[in-house]
């Protein structure tokens, strides 16, 4: 069964620091590639997905992510994080076979940004 | 405004009681799905429809049943079997037809402690 990594489990930084946070996943097959986010209590939203062409991808809110095959990662970045960027991402995957409905979420990574 | 609503917010619980937990969409989604979030492990899926009077176990099912009789509709039970309950349980809905490449749309959650 596929599965999700997310390296980190809590990350610190000051606004204007840049972000990345690590993602990859454990699946032999072709695979469509989601980041979402939790705000502090608010709906789980997504934030940007990738499932073909470049694999650099562009989200909401100044977010990016950049998939690459040849490691099972999609890393997702920020160049300048904000406060408001305080939330939990979590990234997730779903196989692209015989309309899978399975979508498989990391254990998520919780940021928290210090003004 | 279309969306997902989850009831009740918060919900105490006897151990040995079971309690159901309501979910209503009315962006007129076919696909419906259970998670469950619990602080560093991310979202498991519990249970999942894709049609009125369908469901499939997700990967934690155990303790668990739902039923799907109107398309707006999936409530989710959490039986006595259930040996941990205390968690945080997310719904979310997404078009059918969009397989693999569609998003989820989550409600706000309802947390759920066992005394």
């Amino acid at each position: 069964a596929q599965s999700v990594s997310q390296h980190n489990h809590h990350v610190i930084l000051s606004e204007a620091a840049s972000l990345e946070l690590g993602c990859n996943y454990s699946y032999g097959g072709t695979v469509n590639l989601f980041w979402y986010v939790q705000y502090p209590g608010q709906h789980l939203q997504l934030l940007l997905k990738y499932f073909s062409g470049d694999p650099l991808v562009k989200g909401i809110k100044g977010f990016e992510a950049e998939f690459i095959k040849s490691k099972f990662s999609f890393n997702l970045r920020k160049p300048s994080v904000q406060w408001s960027d305080t939330a939990e991402y979590f990234c997730a995957v779903i196989p692209i076979q015989g309309g899978s409905e399975k979508l498989v979420f990391g254990k998520g990574t919780k940021l928290t940004v210090n003004p | 405004d279309g969306g997902i609503t989850q009831s009740p917010k918060y919900l105490f619980r006897k151990e040995g009681q079971n309690v159901t937990l309501s979910c209503e969409q009315n962006l007129n989604h076919d696909a419906m799905y259970w998670y469950r979030q619990d602080p560093g492990q991310g979202l498991r899926l519990i249970y999942y429809s894709q049609i009125v009077n369908d469901f499939q176990k997700g990967d934690i099912a155990e303790g668990y049943s739902v039923s799907r009789e109107k398309k707006e509709s999936f409530p989710l039970t959490v039986t006595s079997a259930q040996k941990n309950p205390t968690a945080f349980y997310l719904c979310a809905s997404k078009r059918a037809g969009t397989e693999n490449t569609g998003e989820l749309f989550f409600g706000e959650g309802s947390r759920l402690t066992v005394l």
